[in-house]
């Protein structure tokens, strides 16, 4: 089963705009929740991440909204640009499980001129 | 980065044959992961590791073993391969002191004729 759900599965977004990327989860024990960024033939970075305990989280153009009560979390990209033109995927864990991630299915976005 | 070497980075060959995977790391991180990336599932986890010689599965775990004799090094074993692992396999660690937070290697592809 599929315990993070992510959509959608590609976007296309022109540059200055907004990228938004959804993801909901199931498991209640989930308390972190990153996203990560995945260049062509490279190996998924960290990103930005959240915990439950707040609603949102901002790093530079990179912000994470979080509804605890509707299990959904999202991703924005403000001003997107070229360079953000990757594959972006949610995941959840419970750290007190050795921080096992377990990840969406990924979004590729393609931010075009 | 987390000075994560895996070996081979690719690696052609048929069904029925033992193939393993190498995962070398200089950061002295306690956990190691193998995680396996495939088109509209994302990354999902294969094994894991807490320490020299533990191992636990993961939710993809049939058809593979790991082994971890020294805290630098995670094998991947095939033990006979077919052509439903082929795919690209992604060495991570992650260390208690940044709980959750998983640094990747650049991957393995492999393809099972």
């Amino acid at each position: 089963q599929q315990q993070v759900k992510q959509s959608p599965q590609s976007l296309i977004v022109q540059k200055g705009g907004i990228s938004i990327i959804n993801c909901a989860y199931e498991n209640t024990a989930f308390d972190y929740f990153p996203w990560y960024q995945q260049f062509p033939g490279k190996g998924p970075a960290l990103l930005i991440a959240i915990r439950p305990d707040v609603s949102e989280k901002k790093e530079g153009r990179f912000t994470i909204s979080f509804n605890k009560s509707a299990k959904q979390f999202s991703l924005h990209i403000m001003d997107s640009q070229p360079g953000d033109s990757a594959t972006y995927f949610c995941a959840a864990s419970n750290t007190g499980t050795a921080s096992k991630l377990t990840f969406g299915t990924g979004t590729r976005l393609q931010v075009t001129l | 980065d987390a000075g994560i070497t895996q070996s081979p980075r690719h690696k052609v060959t048929e069904t029925g044959t033992p193939v393993t995977l190498r995962c070398h790391q200089t950061e002295n991180h306690r956990y190691m992961y193998w995680y396996r990336q495939d088109p509209g599932h994302g990354l999902r986890l294969i094994h894991y590791s807490y320490g020299v010689k533990d191992t636990d599965k993961g939710e993809v775990s049939d058809g593979y073993s790991v082994s971890r004799s020294k805290t630098e090094d995670f094998l991947l074993t095939l033990e006979s391969a077919t052509s439903s692992q082929t795919s690209v396999y992604f060495c991570a660690t992650g260390t208690s002191g940044r709980i959750g937070e998983l640094f990747f290697g650049e991957g393995s592809r492999l393809t099972v004729l």
